[in-house]
């Protein structure tokens, strides 16, 4: 199958950590992405991790990778109001240039 | 300097019309996407173009064609637009290459159709 699952909302206070998840079903799959798709505006990718890596560090993005799993972390540290927005992971199928995207999840910060 | 841009931005019509979509990258990336990204915000692809051949055709209908004039241009011709057409449609491009082959997107066509 091709679903890629995400939780839908999280909601967190200014200054916290964001965890946002992930599982996805293709093992083969070589690269994972993370997308951020702010209000009425299009995807700009955050960072992506190759599948021989556990963990990947971009300032105040961290994410984690657990192969056994299929599960797939973003982590937000310092969470600010300007990162509230849409999160999409996004596998590449079976080796294509095909790209199965999460469901997404809304993350709302408040002050 | 936008990198990947489509145009229009917004395109509103009735049932039965045709319209085309345009999008085009200025990156000298390869490879070109079409994804439909419906009222609930699934993304879905639909097509990939490489060198101006068609590589990914999802299960779309064939009331929509892609068409590549060049490797910088893909463009999404709809005939017959029906209301479930409604969505945002956005382009992407990436570059073959060894560090993931990133997709970069456009700003996305919301399409509404009446």
């Amino acid at each position: 199958g091709e679903d890629v699952e995400q939780s839908l909302f999280l909601s967190v206070r200014e200054g916290d950590s964001s965890v946002i998840n992930c599982t996805y079903t293709d093992s083969s799959s070589t690269y994972l992405y993370w997308y951020k798709q702010e209000p009425g505006a299009g995807l700009q990718l955050l960072t992506y991790i190759f599948s021989n890596m556990d963990m990947k560090q971009d300032q105040r993005l961290t994410v984690l990778l657990n192969k056994k799993d299929k599960h797939l972390s973003l982590r937000i540290a310092d969470t600010q109001t300007g990162d509230s927005a849409i999160y999409f992971c996004a596998e590449r199928f079976d080796n294509t240039d095909k790209l199965i995207f999460g469901t997404g999840t809304r993350l709302q910060v408040f002050p | 300097d936008t990198a990947v841009s489509q145009t229009p931005k917004y395109l509103v019509t009735q049932m039965g019309n045709d319209k085309s979509i345009k999008c085009e990258q200025n990156l000298g990336h390869d490879t070109m996407y079409w994804y439909k990204q419906d009222s609930k915000k699934f993304l879905k692809i639909m097509f990939s173009y490489n060198n101006k051949e068609l590589i990914i055709n999802e299960t779309v209908p064939n009331r929509f064609s892609p068409k590549s004039p060049d490797k910088a241009h893909l463009n999404l011709h709809i005939n017959s637009l029906e209301l479930g057409d409604s969505a945002v449609y956005f382009c992407a491009s990436s570059q073959d290459e060894l560090g993931g082959e990133t997709q970069y997107f456009g700003p996305g066509t919301r399409l509404l159709v009446l």
